[in-house]
């Protein structure tokens, strides 16, 4: 079972649709979840983070955590063309090498691929 | 700040050939990092360095080979090119880990190994 696993898509949507986009995650270590945008022959951007269960929201942006079923969730409301992207979820944790020397990983889903037409 | 920066954007390869993808950033943060991203596969992890002189093997690690001489640089070196490697390969860099972990990415090499 891979260790993040997301809706791989592709979505397409019109202007003003709600946009749900969803991960599945193994490993209950302690960790945390963030969403990556990244626009065509771009590198991925932070779009949000969260550390707990619930719903953080940012502008039309909602992400959404549940610790218990293990599900992350990205809802875009009223989505704009501008939104059309690949959005990538993952899910960072301190891991440390065969040193024990501490470092910041991240595990990546696969990646949502979302057009937003007008 | 430039942030991370990756030369060259493009490049394509014979099979057997060598190369190198420098990658720098000029934020001082201590760790870096490079991804391969294939279609429908997202990010997987080849090299991490947690300062200058330390580096690790992640996920993907073989065929690469990574030093880090200084804080900014981060370059990662193709010995023996495949076409199993052609991808996109992405640096990226974060200051420590006493933050939330947000990884700041550059613009990517689009490698094509023929």
């Amino acid at each position: 079972q891979k260790e993040v696993e997301q809706d791989p898509g592709p979505l397409s949507v019109p202007e003003g649709a709600i946009v749900s986009l969803n991960c599945t995650y193994s490993n209950s270590a302690f960790q945390y979840f963030m969403w990556y945008r990244q626009y065509s022959r771009k590198g991925p951007e932070l779009l949000m983070y969260t550390y707990s269960s619930g719903n953080k929201e940012d502008g039309r942006f909602t992400a959404q955590v549940d610790k218990s079923s293990k599900y992350i969730s990205l809802f875009i409301r009223d989505s704009q063309p501008s939104d059309s992207a690949t959005y990538l979820c993952a899910k960072g944790e301190v891991a440390a090498n065969a040193g024990g020397t501490s470092y910041g990983k991240l595990t990546f889903g696969q990646g949502t691929i979302l057009t937003v037409h007008p | 700040n430039a942030g991370v920066t990756q030369t060259p954007k493009f490049r394509i390869l014979k099979i057997g050939q060598s190369m190198t993808l420098q990658c720098a950033q000029d934020m001082n943060h201590n760790y870096m990092y490079w991804y391969r991203q294939d279609p429908g596969m997202g990010l997987k992890l080849i090299y991490y360095s947690v300062g200058a002189g330390i580096t690790d093997k992640g996920e993907v690690p073989n065929g690469y080979n990574v030093s880090r001489s200084t804080t900014e640089d981060f370059p990662l070196r193709l010995e023996l090119a495949a076409p199993s490697q052609t991808s996109v390969y992405f640096c990226a860099s974060r200051p420590g880990l006493a933050r939330y972990n947000e990884q700041f990415f550059g613009p990517g090499t689009r490698l094509t190994v023929l």
